[in-house]
């Protein structure tokens, strides 16, 4: 079946740095992309679409500058924190959408992003 | 707003019981649904979905759920609990764009 690789799954930086994070389609092509976070105990924001070979389309309130989204190839897609700050920590959760395939979202295993 | 509501935010049952988990969603025109689960640091598998077609789905670990477009819900059952179905429970909708939206989530607890 469709697997989406997520790396890393844990990730501990210093405030005022970047972290990128990947997300993998390993046997099917993802023209769409979703990353998502999650806060402690709630449901799933969804932050941005990306779409390979264009810009990321963000959801209202997302800081497009401070969450970069790249989605260079039909296989890859990156979420960079740039500048991280404490608030930023989270669980973000990457999706991927086979191309063609409307209906077959599988999601990554998620990365824990702790600031301090 | 188009949304999907999940009633009940912690569901206890004991092992063999009737798992019920509630799902309805807001909109005239029947979007597309599914149930996932979601394990701790984990990521979201898909228990199952609905499109189009039967109304009555089989999922994955014994689960189904029931398209009820004249009650506008999306139900989740499992005749018989298992420790292991132990979790937290999304259900989602796809309306007229290809967003997933998410309802609040349900966490499920399993008793022996």
């Amino acid at each position: 079946g469709a697997v989406v690789s997520q790396h890393p799954s844990r990730v501990i930086c210093k405030s005022g740095t970047s972290v990128k994070i990947e997300c993998r389609s390993l046997d099917f092509q993802a023209t769409t992309m979703f990353w998502y976070r999650q806060f402690p105990k709630q449901s799933l924001m969804l932050m941005a679409t990306s779409n390979e070979g264009s810009k990321a389309t963000y959801e209202q309130g997302v800081e497009k500058d401070k969450f970069l989204i790249n989605h260079a190839s039909l296989t890859l897609s990156t979420l960079t924190v740039t500048s991280a700050h404490p608030e930023d920590s989270s669980f973000y959760i990457c999706s991927a959408r086979p191309t063609g395939g409307y209906y077959g979202y599988t999601f990554g295993s998620g990365t824990r992003l702790t600031v301090v | 707003a188009q949304s999907v509501t999940q009633l009940g935010s912690h569901v206890s049952v004991s092992e063999g019981a009737l798992v019920l988990l509630r799902c309805n969603y807001s909109s005239s025109v029947p979007p597309y649904l599914f149930w996932y689960v979601q394990y701790p640091n984990q990521g979201l598998q898909l228990l199952l979905k609905y499109t189009t077609g039967a109304t009555l789905v089989k999922g994955i670990n014994g689960f189904e759920a029931e398209f009820k477009k004249s009650e506008t819900s999306f139900h989740l059952t499992k005749p018989s609990a298992h420790m292991s179905d132990a979790a937290e429970y999304f259900c989602a909708v796809i309306y007229n764009t290809d967003k997933l939206i998410f309802g609040t989530g349900t966490r499920l607890q399993v008793f022996p």
